[in-house]
């Protein structure tokens, strides 16, 4: 019930195109779903998140859609650039400010 | 702002030797952070949640004896990995959340740990 399942595990999107990545999660306790971008040897970055009575929000090129009932939610790259081949996770936020985290996307951009 | 410091970046200690690494929340406190363990071209799995001034929950097989934690205030949490072992290496990062009521997660750069 804890497990965040994220797909496709590896993603190649040619320049200026759409990168879409989907999460599911079983866990309706779930309270907060960040995504986050991580370059190799770095940290993981919070890009953008969403809270469960929100459909969208969008931030610059990156938007999370969100839906509840499908207990899924997505993030959207529009105009994806080579700067943005990174991996991604997913996560959702339970008790205790836990976060439980999606297996990652490799995203390659292509020129 | 929520800065998350991790030092150092990159370690690398014999078998049998142990290592610390250093989580500081550079401008903000935190009474908990978060310590976590990546292996290469995988998921971020949760080891344990550091609280101050007391102590450490473990998640379900991480062993406490071998990964000792340490949150000596509200800006520093130390991680230990004692008698180290080459299966210890890892990507070790830790978190914590902003300053503000309901603030998301921000993570420090990670530490390599490398046992040889």
């Amino acid at each position: 019930q804890q497990q965040v399942k994220q797909s496709p595990q590896s993603l190649i999107v040619q320049k200026g195109g759409i990168s879409i990545i989907n999460c599911a999660y079983e866990n309706t306790a779930f309270d907060y779903f960040p995504w986050y971008q991580q370059f190799p040897g770095k940290g993981p970055a919070l890009l953008i998140a969403i809270r469960p009575d929100v459909s969208e929000k969008k931030e610059g090129r990156f938007t999370i859609s969100f839906n509840k009932s499908a207990k899924q939610f997505s993030l959207h790259i529009m105009d994806s650039q080579p700067g943005d081949s990174a991996t991604y996770f997913c996560a959702a936020r339970g008790g205790g400010n836990k976060l439980t985290f999606g297996t990652g996307t490799q995203l390659k951009v292509e020129l | 702002g929520a800065v998350v410091s991790q030092h150092p970046s990159w370690v690398i200690c014999k078998s049998g030797t142990s290592v610390k690494i250093e989580c500081r929340s550079l401008d903000f406190q935190a009474t908990t952070m978060f310590w976590y363990r990546q292996f290469p071209k995988q998921s971020l799995m949760l080891m344990a949640t550091s609280n101050e001034g007391s102590k450490a929950t473990y998640e379900q097989g991480v062993e406490k004896d071998k990964f000792l934690i340490n949150h000596a205030s509200l800006t520093l949490s130390t991680l230990t990995v004692t008698s180290a072992h080459p299966e210890d290496s890892s990507f070790y990062i830790c978190s914590a959340p902003g300053g503000w009521y309901n603030s998301p997660l921000h993570f420090g750069n990670g530490t390599r740990l490398t046992v040889t």
